[in-house]
């Protein structure tokens, strides 16, 4: 079993703000992380896929990165929307099994 | 919507009794993937089936079973179940190359769900 850690585990910022949190992983036995969105009562929707150290993607006002030597993610949102409250999930694939994060959950005040 | 259905959308059971949860996965994709997400636990593996094969397995439980059809279409089998198995059930399906290769590099899609009850 991998253990896949985010932190924080819950988060409260104001609309405008921008905010970043982590997702912590084993380096050995990597093949891909997956970045997940998931808002209440909906089903996971897939952010970003990577693969390689130093990976960055971007969508939007949401970027990620990725340390696979040091193991972990970083995802950031600039300028935090009401509507980007969600629970945000990483899981690592190790090549034949995925492994999530219990997620961060996210609360943007207007 | 991402294109991937499932059903039923909410099952209710009795402990021991069997059932079938069903998904469709999105036009072209050949890869399902079968998760559940129980109230004390996180989002788990459970199995992965490449155009009618298995190509990897996660937490599932003997008494769980999966085949993937000739349409693509997935069922996700449970049987002699038990409180513990109540949990939302979701499938996911992506555009796949072969086991251990590019099908891990791309994004997945998920369905709504199906969320079993067992009392």
């Amino acid at each position: 079993i991998l253990n896949v850690e985010q932190s924080p585990q819950s988060l409260h910022v104001q609309e405008g703000d921008s905010t970043n949190f982590t997702c912590s992983f084993p380096s050995s036995n990597f093949y891909a992380l997956h970045w997940y969105r998931w808002e209440t009562a909906k089903s996971p929707e897939a952010l970003f896929v990577m693969t390689l150290n130093g990976d960055e993607k971007k969508k939007g006002r949401i970027s990620a990165t990725l340390n696979t030597k040091e193991g972990y993610s970083y995802l950031y949102i600039k300028g935090s929307q009401p509507e980007d409250s969600a629970t945000y999930l990483c899981a690592v694939n190790t090549g034949n099994q995925f492994y999530f994060g219990t997620g961060t959950s996210l609360t943007v005040i207007p | 919507d991402s294109g991937v259905t499932q059903t039923p959308k909410h099952l209710i059971t009795a402990t021991g009794q069997r059932v079938t949860l069903r998904c469709s996965p999105r036009s072209g994709d050949l890869s399902v993937y079968w998760y559940q997400q129980s109230l004390d636990q996180g989002l788990q593996f459970l199995i992965h089936y490449y155009n009618g094969e298995e190509r990897a397995k996660g937490n599932i439980l003997e008494r769980f079973s999966a085949q993937q059809f000739p349409d693509l279409h997935s069922e996700l089998n449970l049987s002699s179940l038990e409180l513990g198995d109540s949990a939302l059930y979701f499938c996911a399906s992506s555009v796949a190359g072969t086991s251990g290769g590019p099908w891990t590099y791309n994004e997945q899609f998920f369905g709504p769900g199906t969320r079993l009850t067992v009392l």
